[in-house]
């Protein structure tokens, strides 16, 4: 089984700052991704990010980097120089290479600031 | 069409009531599968399907939720005698190759906000 956990409900950036979502995760499988996703209030749910977890090097698309610690199950996602348009709720999920369902934590909301 | 669609956007039934939901994958997509979203929560898994063939049913939370993929392309997400815990919204998403591996990304639709009065 495994189980994600998002900390902050909440977090606040001001535009063109860098923010950092934590997320840790558990579980017993040997071979598994990891993916944060962005769902703004439209609701559809969109990729940011995915990182095997056999891969030492930290994933990086654009301005969306993740800290990955695997002896510490941490996966955090940093976002550099905030736009107004990543205000969104940011989803942590993680899924066995063997299987298919992405388990989610329960999210954090950013909001941004001008 | 480009992306994952569904249908109704938004779905209101009195407690007792059927409903269907429909999933229109990407065209092409082997795995589709179905969440349920309840309101201040991430997505929890509910079915799989690769293909026509439902490999996974584990996270469906009752005998009263049914889903269907006959032909390997469009979805259908069924709920019997709704009740009131019910009412979230289901998300639907695809990808392109068999689900086993999670190197290939979900595609989402904007999922259904289904309300049980």
């Amino acid at each position: 089984a495994q189980t994600v956990t998002q900390s902050q409900p909440e977090m606040s950036v001001q535009e063109a700052e860098t923010v950092t979502l934590s997320c840790t995760y558990d579980t017993s499988e040997s071979d598994y991704y990891l993916f944060w996703y962005k769902q703004p209030p439209s609701r559809q749910m969109i990729l940011v990010i995915r990182q095997e977890a056999y891969k030492q090097q930290n994933a990086t698309e654009n301005r969306f980097s993740v800290n990955f610690q695997k002896a510490a199950k941490s996966f955090s996602l940093k976002i550099s120089d905030s736009q107004l348009g990543d205000a969104a709720m940011y989803f942590c999920a993680s899924a066995p290479n063997s299987g298919y369902a992405l388990n989610f934590g329960k999210g954090t909301s950013l909001l941004v600031t001008p | 069409g480009a992306g994952v669609s569904q249908s109704p956007r938004y779905k209101v039934a009195k407690r007792g009531q059927d409903v269907a939901l429909r999933c229109d994958p990407i065209s092409g997509h082997v795995s589709l599968f179905w969440y349920q979203q309840a309101l201040g929560q991430g997505p929890e898994f509910l079915t799989y399907f690769q293909n026509e063939a439902q490999l996974d049913k584990s996270g469906l939370p009752s005998d009263r939720f049914f889903a269907e993929r006959p032909e390997g392309s469009v979805s259908t997400l069924k709920i019997q005698r709704t009740q009131q815990e019910d009412s979230a919204v289901y998300l639907c998403a695809s990808s392109l190759g068999p689900g086993a591996h999670s190197n290939q990304p979900q595609h989402f639709g904007d999922g259904t906000r289904l309300s049980i009065l």
